[in-house]
């Protein structure tokens, strides 16, 4: 296994589109997190999966974003009707649950609202 | 509310000692983490301090007191490759892990 994937690993899309992202976890990892980081700035908890379940949401997250992880694998998170402040890197990480401190991250998708 | 502490950047000579504190305002705390960020990368976990005390992992080390809500790492014979972003994170209740605003750490030669 060679860690958390991310897909796609850039995204430019127009004001008012939709977007999705994907994650995909180190195989044997039951949670699952969602982040985002702007420049100069840490990572911004989004939102957390235990296996198929969304535990915790952030309540800056608006009603435009959606978060998936039907089966307890991949995850998608969906952005609707972008908006430029949406301009960030998106991050996922995964951990497993016997050492749920130790967060694994994925190299991020870079999303450039226009 | 939760908020984190953190100097924003520091500078120092290749065989160096750095030490990077951080001291944060939240409920509900159980524990505090470090990660590393090259530009461009992924952060990376250093270390999780939960009790008291010095955790030390090779060159690294994290401190927690939970009584003075203050922790810090220290990155001794500094190289080269540790110009990086370092970010102290805690962990509160419900499995929720908030970011400081990170710590540019420059190793000049």
């Amino acid at each position: 296994d060679t860690g958390v994937s991310q897909d796609p690993r850039h995204k430019i899309t127009k004001r008012g589109q939709n977007v999705t992202f994907r994650c995909d976890p180190i195989s044997e990892h039951n949670r699952l997190y969602w982040y985002r980081q702007t420049l100069g700035q840490g990572p911004e908890f989004l939102t957390y999966f235990q296996n198929e379940a969304q535990l915790e949401k952030s309540r800056l997250l608006s009603d435009r974003f959606s978060a998936e992880r039907p089966k307890g694998s991949f995850s998608t998170l969906e952005i609707q009707r972008t908006e430029q402040g949406d301009s960030a890197m998106y991050l996922c990480a995964s951990s497993f649950y016997r050492d749920k401190e130790t967060q694994y991250f994925g190299p991020g998708t870079r999303l450039l609202v226009l | 509310g939760q908020s984190l502490e953190q100097p924003s950047e520091v500078t120092a000579v290749e065989g160096a000692i750095v030490q990077i504190n951080c001291t944060y305002q939240t409920s509900g705390f159980y524990g505090l983490s470090w990660y590393q960020q090259h530009d461009g990368g992924a952060p990376t976990f250093l270390s999780y301090n939960a009790l008291d005390g010095l955790e030390e992992t090779g060159r690294f080390s994290s401190f927690l007191s939970r009584s003075d809500s203050y922790g810090y790492l220290l990155l001794q014979e500094l190289q080269m490759k540790d110009s990086a972003s370092y970010f102290c994170a805690v962990w509160v209740v419900g499995n929720k892990l908030t970011f400081g605003g990170g710590t540019r750490v420059l190793v000049k030669p």
